[in-house]
């Protein structure tokens, strides 16, 4: 099957940049998402990207996504304890028969932010 | 409130016991996914449905049943409950309407199996 890999532990000072990092096998993907998990809840949606774009900004995310390596990012500015939590990448094919529009999450990246 | 619910939120239950999880939705979204959540694997999709009577399994169905008969209810039944299926099950809607294809989450269900 496809897969979605992203590197699973990020530490970061308060108030500096975190940038995590994710990686996709199928070419086919459409869109790109960025979901937040925070402790004994499930996931809610932070960001997304259409494969036809390399940047988008909303606030103090960034992400990038670079096509021809299959690789994505979120970089997060001015990291507050608030932001940790764990942070899922998650690709989206084309609505064909097959993969119906399912998603492939990434392992998750455990993102701590000390102060 | 509108949103997604999932109960029970906490379950511990016994090796070979049937056990059913629920899911319910108020936004009447046409399609409803199972997850489970396992340390190091990231979420792995059990089953879907695109609408009511229509499922299909995901990338690890055996040992689950789904169900669909109203569209605003989606219950994940574990036919006889073994060790491997402790984990954390997320019931999502897609919204097919929206220009991102979001999936909404539900808080999940902490399951063990004695």
């Amino acid at each position: 099957g496809e897969d979605v890999e992203q590197s699973l532990f990020l530490s970061v000072r308060e108030g500096d940049s975190s940038v995590i990092n994710c990686t996709y096998t199928d070419s086919s993907s459409t869109y790109l998402y960025w979901y937040k998990q925070e402790p004994g809840a499930g996931l809610q949606l932070l960001t997304y990207i259409f494969s036809n774009m390399d940047m988008k900004q909303d606030q103090r995310l960034t992400v990038l996504l670079n096509k021809k390596d299959k690789h994505l990012s979120l970089r997060i500015a001015d990291t507050q304890t608030g932001d940790s939590a764990i942070y899922f990448c998650a690709e989206r094919g084309g609505m064909t028969t097959d993969s119906w529009g399912k998603l492939q999450f990434g392992a998750g990246t455990q993102v701590v932010v000390t102060p | 409130d509108a949103g997604i619910t999932q109960s029970p939120r906490y379950k511990i239950t016994e090796t070979g016991r049937q056990v059913t999880l629920m899911c319910h939705q108020t936004w009447s979204h046409s399609y409803m996914f199972w997850y489970r959540q396992d340390l190091g694997h990231g979420l792995r999709l059990i089953y879907y449905s695109a609408a009511a009577d229509i499922t299909d399994k995901g990338e690890v169905p055996d040992g689950y049943v789904v169900s669909r008969s109203k569209t605003e209810n989606f219950p994940l039944t574990l036919e006889s409950a073994t060790r491997s299926q402790t984990s954390v099950y997320f019931c999502a809607t897609l919204d097919g309407t929206s220009g991102s294809y979001e999936q909404y989450f539900g808080p999940g269900t902490r399951l063990t199996v004695t």
